[in-house]
């Protein structure tokens, strides 16, 4: 039962232009969303992320849209830069309590490669 | 602010054994979440400590425990463990009532 899909494993695109990284969700109890980019071997680093309440965040060159009817998130990297190619997770969180207590469910990632 | 620590950054270990990871949070951050990352299955919700207490627990077998020290330091042990066991632990912290976790470098466990 996967909570939170990427259904893109990877993604190119050249230095300079946008790299549209998408999410799915089916958990409608999820309140909160965020992104994270990896390197192999290392621990997630935090990008930025968005409440429910709110249906766009940006911070620098990175934009997150929420479209909570569609349950559908994305992640805007404008302009790309070669030292964004990573993998980049979304995560979603609930903030109710319970079996919600510091547990982010997170999509299988995908791999962005920004070419010079 | 210094980030999260996690200790020993790599481990092998052979089947059957047990093993123990640590987790040093952010200052001021006193909650602290383990997470499982495979290949397979991807990153995994272990459990959730805060103040001392377990809050929440993900869908792994007994053999994973944990426990948080009253400096919000934070330790998970794998007891037994099996082949299928290898894989990145990782720990993050968080702020009271904020929902935004921080990660640490984790942890490599290689059982052979």
């Amino acid at each position: 039962d996967q909570q939170v899909k990427q259904n893109s494993p990877s993604l190119s695109v050249q230095e300079g232009r946008i790299s549209i990284l998408n999410c799915d969700y089916t958990n409608s109890m999820f309140d909160y969303f965020l992104w994270y980019k990896k390197y192999p071997a290392e621990g997630p680093t935090f990008l930025i992320s968005i409440s429910s309440i709110k249906d766009k965040n940006e911070d620098g060159r990175f934009t997150v849209f929420l479209n909570k009817s569609a349950k559908h998130l994305s992640l805007h990297i404008v302009p790309s830069q070669p030292g964004d190619s990573a993998v980049y997770f979304c995560a979603a969180s609930w903030s109710a309590g319970g079996t919600s207590y510091g547990k982010l469910t997170f999509g299988q990632g995908t791999i962005l490669t920004v070419h010079p | 602010k210094a980030g999260v620590t996690q200790t020993p950054r790599y481990l092998i270990k052979t089947r059957g054994q047990q093993v123990t990871l640590s987790c040093s949070p952010i200052s001021g951050h006193r909650s602290v979440s383990w997470y499982q990352q495979t290949p397979g299955q991807g990153l995994q919700f272990l459990f959730e400590y805060f103040s001392e207490t377990q809050r929440n627990k993900g869908n792994f077998p007994g053999r994973f425990s944990g426990r948080q020290f009253s400096n919000s330091r934070s330790e998970m042990n794998v007891s037994t463990l099996e082949l299928g066991d290898s894989a990145l632990y990782l720990c993050a912290s968080s702020a009271h009532g904020k929902e935004t976790q921080y990660f640490g470098p984790g942890t490599r466990l290689l059982v052979l």
